[in-house]
C-alpha cells in the first residue's frame, strides 16, 4: 500500500497568510494526488485534482504543485472560511489512501 | 444538481450486520464508480470500497470479507452490506464517486457505531 505523510500535522496562522501543507507519497504516484478540505461535522470538499487541477468553484486562492513523491497545496491569503483540516489522497492505485491531515487552526 | 443521502446508520453489537444505502439524485449510480469511505471519531479518512460502472468491486483488506458493496440501478442507490461487524468499525461513512480518480462527490455520512 502507498503510503501519505502530510506535514505539518497542524498549523497556526492568521488571516491573510500564506499556508503551505506538504504531502509526501512513499511511492512515486506521477501526478495522482488529490486534496479535500474538511470541516467539522461535514463532509470532506474536494479542493484539487490531478495534483494541481483546480476543482470548479474553489477559489483561486488555493493552488497545488508536485509531482512522483512530493506535493504541496497552498493557500495564498489565508480567509476566516479556510479553517478546517485538509487532507490529500493518492489516486495512483488502489487501495486510495489518505494522508492523516492538516488543521489550520486561528493563530 | 447532485445529491447523495446515506442512510441505514446506528448501533450495533459486534458481530452484528447492517446495510447502508445512498441514494442518489441529480446523479446516475450505474453509470459513474461510487465508493465508501468512513472515518472514524476524531481520525482521518479511509477508503473502504469502490463499484466500477461496469460492476468491479473492490475492498480494503480491513473489510475484504466481510463488507459487500452494491448497487440497485433501478432505485439509483448504492449499498454497503456489513457482516460481522467489530469496534474498530465505528465509524461516519460516507458515499462518494469517484471521477477520475477522485472523490469529487460525497454525501454528509451516516454513523455506525460498533459496541455491546
Amino acid at each position: 500500500d502507498i503510503q501519505m505523510t502530510q506535514s505539518p500535522s497542524s498549523v497556526s496562522a492568521s488571516v491573510g497568510d500564506r499556508v503551505t501543507i506538504t504531502c509526501r507519497a512513499s511511492q512515486g504516484i506521477s501526478s495522482w494526488l488529490a486534496w479535500y478540505q474538511q470541516k467539522p461535522g461535514k463532509a470532506p470538499k474536494l479542493l484539487i485534482y490531478a495534483a494541481s487541477s483546480l476543482q470548479s468553484g474553489v477559489p483561486s486562492r488555493f493552488s497545488g504543485s508536485g509531482s512522483g513523491t512530493d506535493f504541496t497545496l497552498t493557500i495564498s491569503s489565508l480567509q476566516p472560511e479556510d479553517f478546517a483540516t485538509y487532507y490529500c489522497q493518492q489516486a495512483n492505485s488502489f487501495p486510495l489512501t489518505f494522508g492523516q491531515g492538516t488543521k489550520v487552526e486561528i493563530k | 444538481e447532485v445529491q447523495l443521502v446515506e442512510t441505514g446508520g446506528g448501533l450495533i453489537q459486534p458481530g452484528g450486520s447492517l446495510r447502508l444505502s445512498c441514494a442518489a439524485s441529480g446523479f446516475t449510480v450505474s453509470s459513474n464508480y461510487m465508493s465508501w469511505v468512513r472515518q472514524a471519531p476524531g481520525k482521518g479518512l479511509e477508503w473502504v470500497s469502490v463499484i466500477y460502472s461496469g460492476g468491479s468491486t473492490y475492498y480494503a483488506d480491513s473489510v475484504k470479507g466481510r463488507f459487500t458493496i452494491s448497487r440497485d440501478n433501478s432505485k439509483n442507490t448504492l449499498y454497503l452490506q456489513m457482516n460481522s461487524l467489530r469496534a474498530e468499525d465505528t465509524a461516519v461513512y460516507y458515499c462518494a464517486s469517484l471521477t477520475y480518480r477522485k472523490f469529487d462527490y460525497w454525501g454528509q455520512g451516516t454513523l455506525v457505531t460498533v459496541s455491546s
